[in-house]
């Protein structure tokens, strides 16, 4: 069975970092794309990032463009999500996704429970 | 980037319903379109892609159609257990944009 799960969240002050982690297992890391997908308070799905399954190709939202960074370690079965420069608009619950390619473009077929990121001083 | 414009933002129905959900790209994304169903405090779940192919364990009462820039997601037979909140996403192109999402409530 498929398994994702995120951590890494909590309360932050704006201006602040932190990094979000997604554990997963039950497939073949390495051979799939990963997500990230969040969801502010009140509002629908937004997605942020995806990352191909060999970690050379990587996009961002504009939202997020040059203050997040996303990476994964194939040998942990792990993907990560760096956050600089939070803002309070970055307050949303972070869920990772995996896709059903290897590719960056694919359908989102398993997903996280998600971790809770608050920015506020 | 493409938008993805869903309708309506809300409905109210009855079990053993029937319910269509729309959504429209801002251009043409062929087949290149999922559905997911999401409650609060829950992972989405994936219902169909490719516009119309079920996901594996989703009940046949859910189905999808369209192509370009229009579809529809039906729910035939409303279930207790369907009462959610319905997106859409291309899956067309980087950004993966989502619908606004469409919140399935109790009449």
């Amino acid at each position: 069975e498929v398994e994702l799960l995120e951590s890494g969240g909590g309360l932050i002050q704006p201006g602040g970092s932190l990094r979000l982690s997604c554990a997963t297992s039950g497939f073949t890391f390495s051979n799939f794309a990963l997500s990230w997908v969040r969801q502010a308070p009140g509002k629908g799905l937004e997605w942020v990032s995806v990352i191909s399954a060999s970690g050379g190709n990587r996009y961002y939202a504009d939202s997020v463009q040059g203050r997040f960074t996303i990476s994964r370690d194939n040998s942990r079965n792990t993907l990560y999500l760096q956050m600089n420069a939070l803002r309070g608009e970055d307050t949303a619950l972070y869920y990772c996704a995996k896709l059903a390619v290897a590719h960056s473009t694919g359908d989102f077929d398993s997903w996280g429970q998600g971790t809770l990121v608050t920015v506020s001083s | 980037d493409i938008q993805m414009t869903q309708s309506p933002s809300s409905l109210s129905a009855s079990v053993g319903d029937s319910v269509t959900i729309t959504c429209r790209a801002s251009q043409s994304i062929s087949r290149y379109l999922c559905w997911f169903q999401h409650k609060a405090g829950k992972a989405p779940k994936l219902l169909i892609y490719a516009a119309s192919t079920l996901q594996s364990g989703v009940p046949s009462r859910f189905s999808g159609s369209g192509s370009g820039t229009d579809f529809t997601l039906t729910i035939n037979s409303l279930q207790p257990e369907d009462f959610a909140t319905y997106y859409c996403q291309q899956t067309y192109s980087v950004p993966q944009t989502f619908g606004q999402g469409t919140k399935v409530e109790v009449k």
